[in-house]
């Protein structure tokens, strides 16, 4: 059973790009979320995709944003970048339904 | 909301010490609880969960009850080794239903000396 992976590992931006981070989910897990982790900070969810829509997006502005693939996998897109947004971005998958969620790695980005 | 509030670190504690890393929720809905333990470097690892009122979960030697007459979700564990040594998050999910995520507390860091 592979579990859930993430790239890049690390990532440094400056302040006004636009960024993409990538998620493989965990075999046969159909649903995908996604949370910042500030440092010092617990994760915050972003948002959460399943059938490759939107159904479920926490406190962040539109310029987060994310995709769904028929593989389940997943990507992150941040327009404009701030400062605030150096932090550990969180993947996990489930099965829709279930309330267990499995993480990656993350990935580390550093807006300069 | 939702919110988790945990215990302020770091918690410093001798090996062989007994743990308690004190977590409570807001009494929103009917959540699940879990704690999650992140490594240096790592992303996060479900150590154990629980679903509903009374239940005990456990895992490598840790254990939690579901307490809904005191919202809270302690975690805690006989006898800690060096390797425990990592941050501690106590997690529930979300009152609106599994697709709004999980609400995170903001974390424990423990620190077992040899």
């Amino acid at each position: 059973e592979t579990g859930v992976t993430q790239s890049p590992t690390h990532l440094i931006k400056t302040r006004g790009q636009q960024v993409t981070l990538r998620c493989s989910s965990q075999s046969g897990h159909n649903t995908v979320s996604w949370y910042q982790q500030a440092l010092g900070q617990g994760p915050q969810f972003i948002f959460q995709y399943y059938r490759e829509e939107e159904n479920g997006r926490g406190n962040f502005p539109p310029r987060f944003s994310g995709l769904q693939f028929p593989n389940y996998s997943s990507e992150l897109n941040v327009n404009a970048l701030e400062l605030d947004d150096s932090a550990l971005y969180l993947c996990a998958s489930s099965f829709m339904g279930g309330n267990e969620q499995f993480f990656g790695p993350g990935t580390r980005l550093t807006v300069l | 909301g939702d919110s988790v509030t945990q215990m302020e670190g770091p918690v410093t504690l001798s090996e062989e010490a007994f743990l308690t890393i004190n977590c409570t929720y807001t009494a929103t809905g009917y959540p699940s609880l879990f704690w999650y333990v992140q490594y240096p470097g790592e992303g996060l690892q479900l150590l154990l969960k629980a679903t509903k009122a009374d239940d005990k979960g456990s895992n490598k030697g840790f254990e939690a009850t579901y307490r809904k007459e005191t919202t809270s979700f302690h975690l805690e564990k006989g006898s800690v080794q060096v390797s425990d040594s990592a941050v501690y998050f106590c997690a529930r999910t979300s009152s609106g239903g599994g697709a709004d995520g999980l609400t995170f507390g903001k974390g424990t860091h423990l620190i077992i000396q040899p």
